[in-house]
């Protein structure tokens, strides 16, 4: 069975503070994708970064950075100089690629960030 | 390029009532996953067609169904509506092809049964 674990429920920062958002999964699979989406107050979740599991670079997308451990089977998403805008829930979300994990999603229960004027 | 559009953005349902969702996926993507999202058990998965057909899914009871029609549109059906199922329902689309496309996701309906 696979797992997302995303600790942080709500986090709160002023803005132009940096945040990370951790993730820490869980999967027998030995390919396997990571994903982060956004949800604002609207609803739609808006893809931000997919991984694959046998790619450990860490990427870099203007103020957004992730870094992928597979040492620690953590996947954590910073923002940098955060702003108001980027107050929404995130969800940090696996795929494998066997039967019963190829597919599908396994999202993590998502952390509440409010970033404050 | 259009994105993922699902109709009705909102409904309202008595207990015992069936309903319909709709999802149409991004012109080219010919496979769509339908997700539940609620506060108590977050966002969970459905089940995925491509091509017409159910290729997976998730743990629900079978009250909740699916089907995909040749134009890759899909159509999501819950029966004997119960309290629990107010959520919001997320369809996402991606290309089906590969074993982990990205899936791209639609506003969701929200439903609330009284």
């Amino acid at each position: 069975a696979q797992k997302v674990t995303q600790a942080q429920t709500e986090i709160s920062v002023v803005e132009k503070e940096d945040v990370t958002l951790d993730c820490v999964y869980e999967t027998r699979d030995t390919t396997y994708y990571l994903f982060w989406y956004k949800q604002p107050p609207s609803g739609e979740l808006v893809f931000l970064i997919r991984r694959n599991s046998f790619d450990e670079q860490n990427e870099i997308s203007g103020r957004y950075s992730w870094n992928f451990q597979k040492s620690t089977s953590s996947f954590n998403f910073t923002i940098t100089a955060s702003q108001v805008v980027d107050s929404a829930v995130y969800f940090c979300a696996l795929s494998g690629t066997t039967s019963g994990s190829a597919r599908q999603l396994t999202f993590g229960s998502g952390t509440q960030l409010t970033v404050l004027p | 390029k259009a994105g993922v559009t699902q109709t009705p953005r909102y409904l309202i349902k008595t207990r015992g009532q069936q309903v319909t969702l709709s999802c149409s996926p991004i012109s080219g993507h010919r496979s769509v996953s339908w997700y539940q999202q609620t506060p108590g058990q977050g966002l969970q998965f459905l089940f995925e067609y491509f091509s017409e057909t159910q290729r997976n899914k998730g743990n629900f009871p079978g009250r909740f169904s699916g089907r995909q029609f040749s134009n890759s549109r899909s159509e999501m059906n819950v029966s004997t509506l119960e309290l629990g199922d107010s959520a919001l329902y997320l369809c996402a689309s991606s290309l089906g092809a590969g074993e982990t496309d990205t899936q791209y996701f639609g506003p969701g309906t929200r439903l609330t049964v009284l």
